[in-house]
């Protein structure tokens, strides 16, 4: 069965920790993605990995770090720097196609919902 | 800087009605527009999508209108359904591109 799973579903964290979201997909999928979610806001790009052991910051990677060791795997870690962690986190992942004039389906975990104790 | 706006934020609409969401962009540089749905504890899911070669794309009960000029696009969901109750987001991007910029959504909920 095909997809991206994130785990935790609901994660807290304590004051000063770092934790780590897990993210993996079996799509096969060159690029993945981490998305921030807030009440009102929409989505924003935290990073971005376009390839292994590549990746690029987004909108708002103040507070974040990122790793991309396998194809299959994008784990987050949300360090003690973010001082505002509490959101829903997703996921995603897309075919990288390198033509132009192609649409690039994001395909969404089922998120983690972090809070702060 | 918020560089696609949506509204409304929230939207009631009786079974059988029409939904209508709207969303404004300011990068002339997009040209690809895509709506996401996306259900409580879910994650967003691509729903219908458009480039703006053309002013209106159609699939089922949904249907993207498009005015470049106006740099304005809309979803328009015919014989609304509970079913459709969702939170629903614009995006945009450039060159058909991956990296999205988003909504800020449109909580739709529709009513027997």
């Amino acid at each position: 069965d095909g997809g991206i799973t994130q785990s935790p579903k609901y994660l807290f964290r304590k004051e000063g920790q770092n934790v780590t979201l897990s993210c993996e997909q079996n799509l096969n999928h060159d690029a993945m993605y981490w998305y921030r979610q807030d009440p009102g806001q929409g989505l924003r790009l935290i990073y971005y990995s376009q390839i292994v052991n590549d990746f690029q910051k987004g909108d708002i990677a103040e507070g974040y770090s990122v790793s991309r060791e396998k194809k299959e795997s994008f784990p987050l870690t949300v360090t003690s720097a973010q001082k505002n962690p509490t959101a829903f986190y997703l996921c995603a992942s897309s075919i990288r196609q390198v033509r132009v004039q192609r649409d690039e389906k994001l395909f969404f975990g089922s998120g983690t919902q972090l809070s702060v104790l | 800087q918020q560089q696609v706006k949506q509204s409304p934020q929230s939207l009631i609409v009786q079974k059988g009605g029409i939904s209508i969401i709207n969303c404004a962009y300011e990068n002339t540089a997009f040209d690809y527009f895509p709506w996401y749905q996306q259900f409580p504890g879910k994650g967003p899911a691509l729903l219908i999508a458009i480039r703006p070669d053309v002013s209106e794309k159609k699939e089922g009960r949904f249907t993207i209108s498009f005015n470049k000029s106006a740099k304005q696009f809309s979803l328009h969901i015919m014989d609304s359904q509970p079913g459709d109750s969702a939170t629903y987001f614009c995006a945009a991007s450039t060159g058909g591109g991956n990296k999205l910029t988003f909504g800020t959504g449109t909580q739709l909920k529709v009513e027997l």
